[in-house]
């Protein structure tokens, strides 16, 4: 089944422990993007990754890093977690960079208190 | 920088159809505008795209006057189901990235 795989689905942390959240795809889509979504504040773009070792800032990117090392992988990385990060995060994936035809995964519930 | 503009909200009753327009005066020209439905605590789901006139699918329609400088997302005859946000996304002409806006959230009375 052609999908986006984020892990974990639910994490609480404490502030300055730093963290990882998995995202892989298995449609070999060279685009890649991560968003956070915050109550009334919709879909905001952190970081985005157009192949392997592309990577470009989205719109809220401070406090967070990515990397591209496979086509299939593109984990966010919280060095120092803060309670502002507190969030809802989805990865997704697609072949175009073009808006359509992006498949999400099922979304990363964080808690950083 | 572009910019999507959308009502925060809509209410409507099952069987009704329920047209959601989207606003993006700098739309890019070679963007696509497309449409995506996300439910609670579920990652946004592709609804349909287009570029210009009128696409239609098993899900919905999707009208875009000839300036593009708007979209009209159409469900014909909604169900309590169709409750969800509805997000237009388009191609932003500066720095090609990908907005979303803030949605639409839709709720279907009975």
């Amino acid at each position: 089944e052609a999908q986006v795989t984020q892990n974990p689905r639910y994490l609480i942390t404490v502030t300055g422990k730093k963290l990882t959240v998995t995202c892989s795809q298995n449609m070999n889509h060279e685009y890649m993007s991560w968003y956070r979504q915050d109550p009334g504040l919709g879909l905001r773009q952190i970081y985005y990754s157009m192949n392997v070792e592309v990577t470009d800032k989205g719109d809220v990117p401070e406090g967070y890093k990515v990397s591209r090392k496979e086509k299939r992988n593109f984990p966010l990385i919280l060095e120092s977690p803060s309670p502002n990060q507190t969030s809802l995060y989805f990865c997704a994936s697609s072949f175009s960079d073009r808006g359509f035809g992006y498949t999400f995964g099922s979304g990363t519930r964080l808690t950083v208190v | 920088l572009a910019k999507t503009t959308q009502p925060i909200s809509m209410d409507s009753y099952e069987g009704q159809e329920v047209n959601i327009t989207c606003s993006h005066n700098n739309i890019a020209t070679n963007d696509y505008i497309t449409w995506y439905q996300q439910f609670p605590s579920q990652g946004p789901r592709f609804i349909i795209q287009g570029y210009k006139t009128k696409v239609t699918n098993e899900v919905a329609s999707l009208f875009i006057p000839a300036d593009r400088k708007s979209s009209t997302l159409s469900l014909p005859r909604v169900s309590l189901s169709d409750t969800a946000v509805y997000y237009c996304l388009v191609g932003d002409p500066r720095d090609d990235k990908i907005i979303f806006g803030k949605g639409t959230r839709l709720h279907i009375l009975p």
